[in-house]
């Protein structure tokens, strides 16, 4: 069973730093590019940024870039963000997503809230 | 980047009743080389994270009732649900997977009425 559990959300003062992590489980991790998207409450969802499968290829949204970084170590089957210079607008439920081919999103974790505020 | 417009952004239904969701994009998502329209459907339920119900416009993922309906090309979408039942009250979602940045709609409430 495809699991993607993420961690490391809470309450961070604007322009601190947090980093997210996902675990993954139940697949070959390496084999799969993986994304995040967020929600901001009551909100629709937002891509955020994707990495290759290899970690060679980053892509971002604009509002994100040069403050995030994804990431990921194959070996422990982990994704990241480091989230750097954090603004009340990143205020949102963030979500690992695993990303298939074409790409779609087919496996979600349950979400970990990052609230920015002072 | 290209631009998802849901219609309606919510709809109160009986159960029993077929609902139509409907989904344009500020460009083309069909694919010159070949011929697939790249827009997906989501469902997300209270509380719970999106779940993937449909890609390539048509494409039924796995396990997804055949009540789901994707259909549409170009710029022009919808998800069509057959005979609602009451556990499809959720939000819908459209996302296109042509470019990056890739875009959501900004979702469709399915609502018991």
């Amino acid at each position: 069973e495809v699991q993607l559990v993420e961690s490391g959300g809470g309450l961070v003062q604007p322009g601190r730093s947090m980093k997210l992590s996902c675990a993954a489980s139940g697949f070959t991790f390496n084999n799969y590019d993986m994304a995040w998207v967020c929600q901001a409450p009551k909100k629709g969802l937002e891509w955020v940024a994707t990495i290759s499968y290899d970690g060679s290829s980053t892509y971002y949204r604009d509002s994100v870039k040069g403050r995030f970084t994804i990431s990921r170590d194959n070996a422990k089957s982990t994704l990241y963000l480091q989230m750097d210079s954090l603004r009340s607008e990143d205020t949102a439920t963030y979500y690992c997503a695993r990303q298939r081919l074409h790409p779609v999103f087919d496996y979600w974790g349950q979400g970990v809230m990052v609230t920015v505020s002072s | 980047d290209i631009v998802m417009t849901q219609s309606p952004s919510s709809l109160a239904v009986s159960a029993g009743e077929t609902v139509t969701i409907n989904c344009k994009s500020s460009q083309s998502l069909l694919s010159s080389g070949n011929q697939k329209n790249y827009l997906a459907w989501y469902q997300q339920k209270p509380g719970q994270s999106p779940k993937l119900l449909i890609y390539l416009a048509s494409t039924r993922e796995s396990g997804v009732p055949d009540r789901f309906i994707g259909s549409g090309s170009g710029t022009d979408f919808t998800l069509t649900i057959s005979s609602v039942q009451a556990e499809d009250l959720a939000d819908y979602y459209c996302q296109q997977h042509y470019s990056y940045p890739n875009t959501f709609g900004a979702g469709t409430k399915l609502e018991l009425k």
